[in-house]
């Protein structure tokens, strides 16, 4: 079946700096490709998501490139702020018509202010 | 507008009780996942509907797991003589077709004795 591979699993950054989360998969069909976000007993939410025709895409300090060829994927936040801190979950359809996902095993970020 | 909801948020079993979990999706929304999610793990595909059809119920890990949207809307996961190993959150999603974003609910925290 699908795997999605997420590094690292804890990622330490002072405030304003960046993080980059990186994430592999398995599945060379996979179309999807979304990232969530979890606070601390909290629901996931979706806080960006790209598709396999795009390379990159952008919301504001949030940013997701794609590379199919490689089959990897990586979040970028930029200008880090405290309430970044949450756990975020990288994810792929592995392409499935009705978006089945699989989940990466999450990375813990901490902003110290 | 309202989101995903579910019920109860927290449950707890005694080994060998019977569960029921209830998901509430949004409004309107054809597809509705079931996902698991073990303590500090990533969220694990269960099932999937499409309106009242269960078209994917591959990630269910036993046949004491069983789930139903009798008129597609909401869905009900039942665990039938809980195991501590079913410890976990049950996370609920819904998605206005299959391939659209998911969202999700707050969880049932599911904790077996």
């Amino acid at each position: 079946g699908e795997n999605v591979e997420q590094h690292p699993s804890t990622l330490s950054v002072q405030e304003g700096d960046s993080a980059v989360i990186k994430c592999t998969y398995s599945d060379s069909a996979s179309n999807y490709f979304p990232w969530y976000k979890q606070e601390l007993g909290k629901r996931p939410q979706l806080i960006i998501d790209i598709r396999s025709n795009v390379g990159e895409k952008k919301d504001q300090r949030i940013a997701v490139t794609l590379n199919k060829t490689a089959k990897h994927f990586s979040l970028h936040i930029t200008e880090t702020q405290p309430e970044d801190s949450a756990v975020y979950f990288c994810a792929d359809d592995g392409g499935t018509s009705y978006g089945k996902l699989t989940f990466g095993q999450g990375t813990i970020l901490t902003v110290h202010p | 507008g309202a989101g995903v909801s579910q019920s109860p948020r927290y449950k707890v079993a005694k080994r060998g009780q019977d569960v029921a979990l209830r998901c509430d999706p949004i409004s309107g929304h054809v597809s509705l996942f079931w996902y698991q999610q073990a303590l500090g793990q990533g969220p694990e595909f269960l099932t999937y509907f499409q309106n009242e059809a269960q078209l994917d119920k591959s990630g269910l890990p036993s046949d004491r797991f069983f789930a139903e949207r009798p008129e597609g809307s909401v869905s009900t996961l039942k665990i039938q003589r809980t195991q501590q190993e079913d410890s976990a959150v049950y996370l609920c999603a819904s998605s206005l077709t299959g391939a659209d974003t998911q969202y999700f609910g707050p969880g049932t925290r599911l904790t077996v004795l």
